[in-house]
Formats: structure tokens, C-alpha cells, sequence
């Protein structure tokens, strides 16, 4: 595709249930990451994907959180038994892995409510 | 911990102001990007400076690093409706970008 693609853009869940967010990377691109951002502020940063592997896991909240990414492609993040103050967009973002300054290039986001 | 911290967090001015938003931390970085975020999306990649004291344009824009590479500014001049959004900066630091919390600009016509 054109562009980094989410999905769903939108997920209401119930405190307890388990969630799951997809994302699909620009093809090509090496490099993926994860953030979570709160209402109108900046973006926190979760876990870093190059190709399949992730070097860096260190801003997964806690261990209910976890990430995947097979074939260096699509991505998915799994929340088990949501809380409420998991609520938040979750924005994923790939880079080729080559440019030097790793500029990143971000999908839509998912915006998750848990009630 | 690398912070960046940004200043003003919301400001709201009318059509054809000029605007300054400061990006600053107490570390060095490698380089640091500018982003812009219209609700609903996700931020759009704007700039990036890479040289203590480069200045880049773009149309309006004009992005500023400082000399030590700790801080940033973003200046926007005769500043428009459609310059309306969250402005985000972030520093490169170890391969790992740094996010600040982000500038809420509001311009009224």
C-alpha cells in the first residue's frame, strides 16, 4: 500500500478482555515501531521491530503487553485483560532502516477505549 | 532519562500571526525531526535537523537547531488555518527517537 495502515481505527472493549492491533507496514520497510499516545500530548514509545526481532521491548507498560511481527512485515499488539488506563490512540510507524536520522512514517492509529 | 521538553504547550492566535515554539532538553542529539499531527492521523514527518545551528525553511516555516544540538524552534510566520495541529518534536539519541509532548497550535481566522 501507499502508506502504513491500522486496524481497527477504533476498538471499545471491556475492562478484562483481551485486545489485539494490527499494522501493516509500507513495503520495504525494515524498521517498525510502536507508540501510545494520550490525549493531545506527545508519544510514548513502546517496542521497536527490525525485521522480525525486537531489540528494544523497553517501553511495554507491563508484561500484559506484547508485540509481534512475522515474515518482517505486518505487526500486531496485544494487550491482555485491559485496563482503563490502557485507553489511548496506539500509533504504529516504519522506516526503511536506511536513512540515517530514522524518519518515521506513521499509520492512522488506533484509537482503544476500554470501559 | 532524555526529556524533551516543549514549550508552549497550547497556544491559540489569530490568522496571520507570527508563533515560536521552543524544543529543549539538557541532552545532545545526533538530530532532531519536527512533526506535524491533524486529529485523527498520525503525525507527518516536517523536517529534520541534523548541523548545531542549521536553519531549514519550508514555505512559512522555519526550523531552527541550536548550536550545542540540545534544542530546537519551529517559527511560523503569517500563520494560517490550515497551520492548525499538534506540532511534535524529536530528538534522535542512540538510534532511538525521542518524542516531546507536543505543541497544540489553534489559528482562528
Amino acid at each position: 500500500g501507499a502508506g502504513v495502515s491500522q486496524s481497527p481505527s477504533n476498538k471499545v472493549t471491556e475492562k478484562g478482555k483481551d485486545v489485539e492491533l494490527r499494522c501493516d507496514p509500507i513495503s520495504g520497510h525494515t524498521a517498525l515501531y510502536w507508540y501510545r499516545q494520550s490525549l493531545g500530548q506527545g508519544l510514548e514509545f513502546l517496542i521497536y521491530f527490525q525485521g522480525n526481532s525486537a531489540p528494544d521491548k523497553s517501553g511495554l507498560p507491563s508484561d500484559r503487553f506484547s508485540a509481534e511481527r512475522t515474515g518482517g512485515s505486518v505487526s500486531t499488539l496485544t494487550i491482555q485483560r485491559t485496563q482503563q488506563e490502557d485507553s489511548a490512540v496506539y500509533l504504529c510507524a516504519s522506516s526503511p532502516g536506511l536513512l540515517v536520522h530514522n524518519e518515521q512514517f506513521f499509520g492512522p492509529g488506533t484509537r482503544l477505549t476500554v470501559l | 532519562t532524555q526529556l524533551l521538553e516543549q514549550s508552549p504547550q497550547f497556544l491559540s492566535i489569530q490568522e496571520g500571526e507570527n508563533l515560536t515554539v521552543y524544543c529543549n532538553s539538557s541532552s545532545v542529539f545526533s538530530s532532531l525531526q519536527w512533526y506535524r499531527q491533524e486529529p485523527g492521523e498520525g503525525p507527518v514527518l516536517l523536517v529534520t535537523v541534523v548541523t548545531g545551528g542549521e536553519v531549514k525553511k519550508l514555505k512559512r516555516l522555519t526550523f531552527q537547531f541550536g548550536d550545542a544540538r540540545k534544542d530546537s524552534s519551529l517559527h511560523i510566520t503569517a500563520a494560517q488555518p490550515g497551520d492548525t495541529g499538534l506540532y511534535l518534536c524529536a530528538g534522535l539519541v542512540g538510534g532511538k527517537l525521542i518524542f516531546g509532548q507536543g505543541t497544540e497550535l489553534s489559528v482562528k481566522p
